[in-house]
C-alpha cells in the first residue's frame, strides 16, 4: 500500500516563526502536492512539484515555499507564520511522470497548525 | 477562474436510505472526475472516478453520473451505513484537479 506520512499531526506554533511541514511517500510517486483544508472552501492547492528540485505554484502559493531535495521528501514552508495560516494541511503523491494521466492522489493524514 | 461548487454541505441520512451530492464545475475542458472519502482523523481517499467519455459508472453501492451539457455530476450512495459517515469531495480536472468545498454526510442507525 501507498503510504504518506507527514512530520505532525499537531503543531502550535506563534506569529512570526519559520514552519516546516515535512512528507514523505514510499512508492516513488514523481509527484507531490501541498493544500490546505479549510470548512466551507474544501482543498485548495498550495505547490506542487512533479520531480525532484522543481516546483509550481498552486492556487494560493502566497506566504508558503517548498523545497523538494528527495523524490520522496516534500518540505511546506511558512517563512513568518501568521495566524491566518491556521489550517490543516494535507500532503499527497501520485504516479504520473507524463502529467497526462488521471492517476489517484494519495494522502497523508493531515498536519493541524496552529498559529498563536 | 476554474470553479467545483458542491452542494448540500452537510447531510443527515437514516441507515438504509440514499444520499446524493452533487457538483458543478466551470471548465468545460474537464475530462476527469473524482470523488474522495475523508474519514475522521485521515487524509481523503479515492473511492470512485469518472471520465468525459461515460456517462455513469458504478461500483457497489456508489455510483457518479456524469451530464457534461449541464457540467455537472453526482454522487449515489444506495443503502447507506453508519461507515459511511465521513466528509465527501468531489473534484474536476481541466488542467489542474479542482475540488469541490466538501459534504459532511452523516448516517444515523
Amino acid at each position: 500500500d501507498v503510504k504518506v506520512t507527514q512530520s505532525s499531526r499537531y503543531l502550535v506554533k506563534r506569529t512570526g516563526e519559520k514552519v516546516f511541514l515535512e512528507c514523505v511517500q514510499d512508492m516513488d510517486h514523481e509527484n507531490m502536492f501541498w493544500y490546505r483544508q479549510d470548512p466551507g472552501l474544501g482543498l485548495r492547492l498550495i505547490y506542487f512539484s512533479y520531480d525532484v528540485k522543481m516546483k509550481e505554484k498552486g492556487d494560493i502559493p502566497e506566504g508558503y515555499s517548498v523545497s523538494r531535495e528527495k523524490k520522496e521528501r516534500f518540505s511546506l514552508i511558512l517563512e513568518s507564520a501568521s495566524t491566518n495560516q491556521t489550517s490543516m494541511y494535507l500532503c499527497a503523491s501520485s504516479l504520473d511522470p507524463s502529467g497526462l494521466l488521471d492517476n489517484e492522489q494519495f494522502f497523508g493524514p493531515g498536519t493541524r497548525l496552529t498559529v498563536l | 477562474g476554474e470553479n467545483v461548487e458542491q452542494h448540500p454541505s452537510t447531510l443527515s441520512v437514516q441507515e438504509g436510505d440514499s444520499a446524493v451530492i452533487k457538483c458543478t464545475y466551470s471548465d468545460s475542458a474537464s475530462n476527469y472526475f473524482p470523488w474522495y472519502k475523508q474519514e475522521l482523523g485521515k487524509g481523503p481517499q479515492l473511492i470512485i472516478d469518472i471520465r468525459s467519455n461515460v456517462g455513469e459508472k458504478k461500483d457497489q453501492r456508489i455510483a457518479v453520473t456524469l451530464n457534461k451539457t449541464a457540467k455537472h455530476f453526482s454522487l449515489h450512495i444506495t443503502e447507506t451505513q453508519p461507515e459511511d459517515s465521513a466528509v465527501y469531495f468531489c473534484a474536476a480536472r481541466g488542467g489542474k484537479l479542482i475540488f469541490g468545498q466538501g459534504t459532511e454526510l452523516s448516517v444515523k442507525p
